[in-house]
């Protein structure tokens, strides 16, 4: 089944404790992305890879990293998370950047930090 | 960006067709317009997208104006399972999706 996978589903932390949270695809798709999604504020895009080892910052990258090293997989790090990076998060892909390409998304990891 | 407006809600009863507008009249011409749903607990998911003609899929239907400033998916039978948030979203060939605050759609047993 194609689909796009995210992990953990949940996850409660703390200040300061390094987290990163794995996107993994199985549909060969070169683009990939991260959102967050805050009550009122919509979706919102923090980073996106249009192919290996190829990134690029979205609207809210600040407070976040991601890497690019294998096609399938997109993880995103929070090398020092902090309260107001509380969120729903959601992985997606697409075939590539093209704007007739619709993007999958993952099931989201609804994050805490405390 | 390119921006669009939708309303806030929307009501129907099960089994009957729902039209959700959407306005984009400052859309260009090479501005896909795509339409995505949210359900409860649940990422977005794609349910079509077209550039001038009318389109049709399993999920829904996609009339778009022929100044192309307005568009409106038709979902022909709505069911329970169609409760979610619908959102309008054109993209131009940039990497992203600009998503704005939706329809949110009740439908009635």
């Amino acid at each position: 089944e194609a689909q796009v996978t995210q992990n953990p589903r949940y996850l409660i932390t703390v200040t300061g404790k390094k987290l990163t949270v794995t996107c993994s695809q199985n549909m060969n798709h070169e683009y990939m992305s991260w959102y967050r999604q805050d009550p009122g504020l919509g979706l919102r895009q923090i980073y996106y890879s249009m192919n290996v080892e190829v990134t690029d910052k979205g609207d809210v990258p600040e407070g976040y990293k991601v890497s690019r090293k294998e096609k399938r997989n997109f993880p995103l790090i929070l090398e020092s998370p902090s309260p107001n990076q509380t969120s729903l998060y959601f992985c997606a892909s697409s075939l590539d950047r093209g704007p007739y390409n619709e993007q999958f998304f993952g099931p989201g990891t609804r994050l805490t930090v405390l | 960006d390119a921006k669009t407006t939708q309303p806030n809600s929307m009501e129907s009863n099960e089994e009957e067709p729902v039209h959700l507008p959407c306005n984009h009249s400052t859309i260009s011409g090479t501005d896909y317009i795509h339409w995505y749903r949210q359900l409860p607990s649940q990422g977005p998911e794609y349910v079509i997208h077209g550039l001038t003609s009318n389109v049709n899929n399993r999920m829904a239907s996609l009339a778009i104006a022929e100044d192309r400033k307005s568009s409106t998916l038709i979902l022909h039978r709505a069911t329970l399972r169609d409760a979610a948030v619908y959102y309008c979203i054109l993209r131009r060939g940039d990497y992203k999706l600009s998503f704005g605050a939706g329809t949110t759609v009740t439908v009635r047993a």
